[in-house]
């Protein structure tokens, strides 16, 4: 079964410094991983996914993240954080392989940034 | 072009009672997931419909069922409500069941008392 471990339920950081937000998965599988952001009252809107290729990825908003296959991670980071940015963020891990594409998400991180 | 839509957007039932929550995919996508997010929790993964036919289901009670029609809308129903299933309800969909992403919509907040 997969999972998604999430280290640190609230983050904060200062306006301008990098953000590190990190995940962890455990995948009996080859995993398509994924980060998501929710922003207050609404649904979840995709940052960035890795499936096969590339382990560095790019995303929306200036985040990216590093798959890690010997480390089963998949951090998330930006360089310099803005207000805006200020959200929950989860990650989530799809099983390669199988007929079904459900998402696993961890338990998020809420990220706070001070001015 | 419109995401993903859902209605509607907040519900409040007692215990016991029956709710039906919909959910519009974007346009020329065929499957759609539902997932439940309980305050201060990641989403949990409900049902999954493809062409009209469930791919997937979660560990979730006989309560919970769900379909979905020609056009490719999905309703979630949830029988005999308990006070834990207060949650929000997303809804996401994708053009299939491979690698592509799913796109959430704003979700059903239902609140049972």
């Amino acid at each position: 079964a997969q999972s998604v471990t999430q280290l640190g339920s609230h983050v904060s950081v200062s306006e301008g410094a990098l953000v590190l937000l990190r995940c962890n998965y455990s995948s009996s599988v080859p995993p398509y991983l994924f980060w998501y952001v929710q922003y207050p009252n609404q649904g979840l809107q995709l940052l960035l996914k890795y499936t096969t290729g590339a382990t560095l990825v790019k995303g929306i908003n200036g985040f990216e993240a590093e798959f890690k296959k010997s480390e089963t991670s998949f951090h998330l980071t930006k360089p310099s954080a803005h207000m805006s940015d200020a959200a929950e963020y989860f990650c989530a891990v799809s099983e390669v392989n199988t007929g079904r594409r459900a998402l696993t998400f961890g338990s998020g991180t809420r990220l706070q940034v001070q001015p | 072009d419109a995401g993903v839509t859902q209605s509607p957007t907040h519900l409040i039932k007692t215990r016991g009672q029956h709710v039906t929550l919909r959910c519009s995919p974007i346009s020329g996508h065929k499957s759609v997931s539902w997932y439940q997010q309980v305050l201060g929790q990641g989403p949990q993964f409900i049902f999954q419909y493809y062409e009209k036919e469930e791919r997937g289901r979660g560990n979730f009670p006989d309560r919970f069922s769900a379909r979905q029609f020609p056009n490719y809308s999905s309703e979630l129903n949830v029988n005999a409500l308990l006070l834990g299933d207060s949650a929000l309800y997303l809804c996401a969909s994708s053009f299939g069941t491979g690698t592509e992403t799913q796109y959430f919509g704003p979700g059903t907040r239902l609140l049972v008392l």
